[in-house]
C-alpha cells in the first residue's frame, strides 16, 4: 500500500528553524501537500508542491524532491502559536480519480 | 467565499445506531473526500465522490455508505455504530488534480 514516513515528535525553541522530513511511494504519486493541525481542530492547508523545487509562503516553505521520493516543510522564526501536529499527504492518481494519503503527523513543540 | 462546512459539529450516539453527516464543499469545487480521524491518528480516507458516484474507496466497512447530490454537498452515513467509530470525522473538498481543503469536521461519540 501507500504509505508515508514522518517523525513521530520534534522539539525546538521559539524563535529558531525546524524542518520536517517525509518519504513517501512513488507509485502515482502526483503532488505532496502539508497539513497544520492543533489539537482539538482541522486540518488547515499550509502548502502542495506539484513540482521539484521549493515553494515559500511567509515563515512557512515546502520542498519536493520527486527523484528522492522526499519532501520536506521548514518552519522559521517558530513562534508559540507553531505548536501543533503536522500532516504530510500524498497526492496519488489512478483510475481516473486522485487521493489523499496521510502520515501519522509530527507533533511539534515549540518552547520558550 | 465561503470554505468547506460540516455539519453537526458534535454528535453523541449510542452502539447500534445510525448516524448522518453532512457537507458542503468550498465554491468551485466537484469532489468531497470523507475521512476519520482517531485520537493521535493522522486521517485515514473512506470514500470519494464525484459526479454524484463513489469514485474511490478506502479500506472501511460497507457500514459506511454516502451520498453526493447534484448541488455537490455530501452526507456520510455509518450504519450499526460501534464504540470504534468514536472519531472525528472530516470533509475535504478540492477541484481536478488539486490538493485538498478541509472543514471544520464533526466528532462523533459512540457509547
Amino acid at each position: 500500500g501507500q504509505s508515508l514516513e514522518q517523525p513521530s515528535e520534534v522539539t525546538a525553541v521559539e524563535g529558531a528553524i525546524v524542518q520536517i522530513n517525509c518519504t513517501y511511494q512513488t507509485s502515482g504519486f502526483y503532488g505532496l501537500s502539508w497539513y497544520q493541525q492543533h489539537d482539538g481542530g482541522a486540518p488547515t492547508f499550509l502548502s502542495y508542491n506539484a513540482l521539484d523545487g521549493l515553494e515559500e509562503t511567509g515563515r512557512f516553505s515546502s520542498f519536493l524532491s520527486r527523484s528522492d521520493s522526499y519532501g520536506y516543510l521548514l518552519l522559521q522564526e517558530l513562534q508559540m502559536k507553531d505548536s501543533a501536529s503536522y500532516f504530510c499527504a500524498a497526492l496519488y492518481s489512478g483510475a481516473g480519480s486522485y487521493q489523499l494519503t496521510f502520515g501519522k503527523g509530527t507533533k511539534l513543540s515549540v518552547i520558550p | 467565499d465561503a470554505g468547506v462546512t460540516q455539519s453537526p459539529t458534535h454528535l453523541i450516539k449510542t452502539r447500534g445506531q445510525q448516524v448522518t453527516l453532512r457537507c458542503s464543499p468550498k465554491s468551485g469545487h466537484d469532489t468531497v473526500s470523507w475521512y476519520q480521524q482517531a485520537l493521535g491518528q493522522g486521517p485515514q480516507f473512506i470514500f470519494q465522490y464525484y459526479e454524484e458516484e463513489e469514485r474511490q474507496r478506502g479500506n472501511f466497512p460497507d457500514r459506511f455508505s454516502g451520498h453526493q447530490f447534484p448541488n455537490y454537498s455530501s452526507e456520510l452515513n455509518v450504519n450499526a455504530l460501534l464504540l470504534g467509530d468514536s472519531a472525528l470525522y472530516l470533509c475535504a473538498s478540492s477541484g481536478v488534480g488539486e490538493t485538498q481543503y478541509f472543514g471544520p469536521g464533526t466528532r462523533l461519540l459512540v457509547l
